[in-house]
């Protein structure tokens, strides 16, 4: 149950688009379309923005995008703004029936 | 709306036990299954474990070694998770989360084991 791999950081400017990896394996995020991604700010509970690799939950908005190629999974956040800033953290389901978070990256709006 | 509102954290001695509980409201509980998940100070986020909607099935991180147990109470809408042999290293707010793609989120309770 290894953590799955994000970069430490991404940063963008207002209005640019960035896009934060999630790497695992095939027995995570490549053998499952179980992946899922959370926005964190300080203090506070992790909220749901992507399910089911490119799925919405209601009210989020849909600058927010999920893809997947093999065993490496993506979020692109388009039109970049302030309110974005905070921690972002993947997860996937796994063969053995448990779950993975990925390490954390942290998004800075320049 | 989904309540989702974890109670139990506190100061603990190192070789103690603990149980955290986490009571739902504002969707069908015996209908979901629900998670833990913890997270050190300043640090990531950790899957602790996992429980089916009738608590028939149960799954847990390998680090834990069997010392945590997860379980629910369907008639009080109410989830736990048992934490025995505690070490500084589960040091960490405690979040209960909702089905499988960790829907909701409560607001979390912190654990700091400390002599």
């Amino acid at each position: 149950q290894s953590a799955l791999t994000q970069p430490a950081s991404v940063s963008g400017s207002p209005g640019q688009s960035i896009t934060i990896s999630c790497t695992g394996t095939s027995s995570d995020v490549g053998g499952y379309n179980y992946v899922s991604w959370y926005q964190q700010h300080p203090g506070k509970a992790p909220k749901l923005m992507i399910y089911d690799v490119n799925k919405w939950p209601s009210g989020v908005s849909n600058r927010f995008s999920g893809s997947k190629s093999g065993n490496t999974a993506s979020l692109t956040i388009s039109g970049l703004q302030a309110e974005d800033e905070g921690d972002y953290y993947c997860s996937s389901y796994t063969t053995s029936s448990t779950y993975v978070f990925g390490t954390g990256t942290k998004v800075t709006v320049l | 709306q989904v309540q989702l509102v974890e109670s139990g954290g506190g100061v603990v001695q190192p070789g103690r036990s603990l149980r955290l509980s986490c009571a739902a409201a504002g969707f069908t509980f015996r209908s979901s299954g629900m998670h833990w998940v913890r997270q050190a100070p300043g640090k990531g986020l950790e899957w602790v474990a996992v429980i089916s909607f009738d608590g028939g099935d149960r799954y847990y991180a390998d680090s834990l070694k069997g010392r945590f147990t997860i379980s629910r109470d369907n008639s009080k809408n109410t989830l736990y998770l048992q934490m025995s042999s505690l070490k500084a290293e589960d040091t960490a707010v405690y979040y209960c989360a909702r089905g499988g793609s960790f829907d909701n989120w409560g607001q979390g309770t912190l654990v700091t084991v400390s002599s």
